[in-house]
Parts: C-alpha cells; sequence; structure tokens
C-alpha cells in the first residue's frame, strides 16, 4: 500500500474562484488518478495523471475546468477552476500500485462547498 | 445498462450473521476485480481483490468469482457492528479502466 494525503482537507469557496488540491505519495507512482464523489454517490474518474505524460480526462471533464499537474511520481494537483456550486464535491486522489495501476489505494479527499 | 451493478440496499444484518454483498458487470472482458469499503466521511479502502474464478479468503472476507456468469461477490463472516459501511465493487476492463459500482450500504445490529 502507499500513505497518501491531500491538501486541503476541506475548503468553501465562492463561485467563480478557483481551488487546487495537492496529493502528496509517500512512494514513487506512475499512475495517479483524480476522482468527485458527490454526496451518497460512487466515485467518478475525472482524469488519469502518469508522470511525464499530458493527464487524460474522461468524458464530461476537460482541461480548461479541472487542469492537472504531476511534475513528479510522487506529486499531483487538480484545480477545481471558475468554480459553481454543481462543483460541490469530495475529490480524491489515488495511486495505482499493481503493474497496469488497477489496485488503487486513496488518499483521504477534499471536501469542497461552494457557495 | 450500468457496467458495474450493485444492491444500494440498506442490507441489514445481525451481529454474527453473514453478510452477502453482490456486484454484476458488462465487460466479458474484464481482469480485475475488488471490493472497497468505505466508511461514511471517509475515503474508500482496499479490502480485497480477486483475478480467476473461484474463491479468495481473507480472514473474515470471502470473494467469489464468476467470469461466465459476470458476477462477483463478497462473504463477511461473523458480521461486527464495525463492518457498518458501504462498499464498492470495482471492476477493471479489458480497456484497462476501472469502474466503480455505486456501492452497497451494510449495516450490522449489534
Amino acid at each position: 500500500s502507499a500513505v497518501i494525503s491531500q491538501k486541503p482537507s476541506r475548503d468553501i469557496c465562492q463561485r467563480g474562484t478557483s481551488l487546487t488540491i495537492q496529493c502528496q505519495v509517500d512512494s514513487q507512482v506512475t499512475m495517479m488518478f483524480w476522482y468527485r464523489q458527490q454526496p451518497g454517490q460512487s466515485l467518478t474518474l475525472i482524469a488519469t495523471a502518469n508522470q511525464g505524460s499530458e493527464a487524460t480526462y474522461e468524458s464530461g471533464f476537460v482541461i480548461d475546468k479541472f487542469p492537472i499537474s504531476r511534475p513528479n511520481l510522487t506529486f499531483s494537483t487538480l484545480t477545481v477552476s471558475n468554480m459553481s456550486p454543481e462543483d460541490s464535491s469530495i475529490y480524491l486522489c489515488s495511486v495505482g500500485l499493481s503493474k497496469r495501476g488497477e489496485t488503487q489505494y486513496f488518499g483521504p479527499g477534499t471536501r469542497l462547498l461552494v457557495l | 445498462q450500468k457496467e458495474v451493478e450493485q444492491n444500494s440496499g440498506p442490507l441489514s444484518v445481525p451481529e454474527g450473521a453473514i453478510a452477502s454483498l453482490n456486484c454484476t458487470y458488462s465487460d466479458r472482458g474484464s481482469q480485475s476485480f475488488f471490493w472497497y469499503r468505505q466508511y461514511s466521511g471517509k475515503s474508500p479502502e482496499l479490502i480485497m481483490s480477486i483475478y480467476s474464478n473461484g474463491d479468495k479468503e481473507d480472514g473474515r472476507f470471502t470473494a467469489q468469482l464468476n467470469k461466465a456468469s459476470q458476477y462477483v461477490s463478497l462473504l463477511i463472516r461473523d458480521s461486527q457492528p464495525s463492518d457498518s459501511a458501504t462498499y464498492l465493487c470495482a471492476v477493471t476492463t479489458g480497456g484497462f479502466k476501472t469502474i466503480f459500482g455505486a456501492g452497497t450500504r451494510l449495516f450490522v445490529k449489534a
């Protein structure tokens, strides 16, 4: 497994602003993922962030709204841009530790409320 | 049809009983199957993985996979109140994409 931390753990933001969420892992990993989880809902993959390549976004998510950085093998950031109340959610990063990254371990999450 | 389907529950079992959680998936090329436990307000925690047909046991947990029926289950023996959580089934498809089910809420009554 891996020890994963996220900052901030929670935040309350005004609409139209942006928030950058940080994800730090205690070991080098190739595959990192960003998810969103609405209250009472399951996980929705936003994008896959592999070091050394551009992030791959899932349908319904675009780079302008959710820019991602992956500067090294232990760190990634997700920015939620030009926020609206619909962006209120829990944002989770995960790391894939198996050969193809399918075995995932999650960070503690960031609870975001947009007013 | 959803790619990964679970009964949302809640599933309520008495303490000491066996809890049976079920999951079906649509992609026949799926290769890897996982069960995560998520306590309220917490992030998902990996508890079991299974890759081949049959049973895999780990302590009180047993994962069962039947690829022909596209079915995976999780049995929790001697259920404890601390097992009360939402259990997420996750499936890695033939295209190496991991899809999560909506989860089943389990309540274990003391």
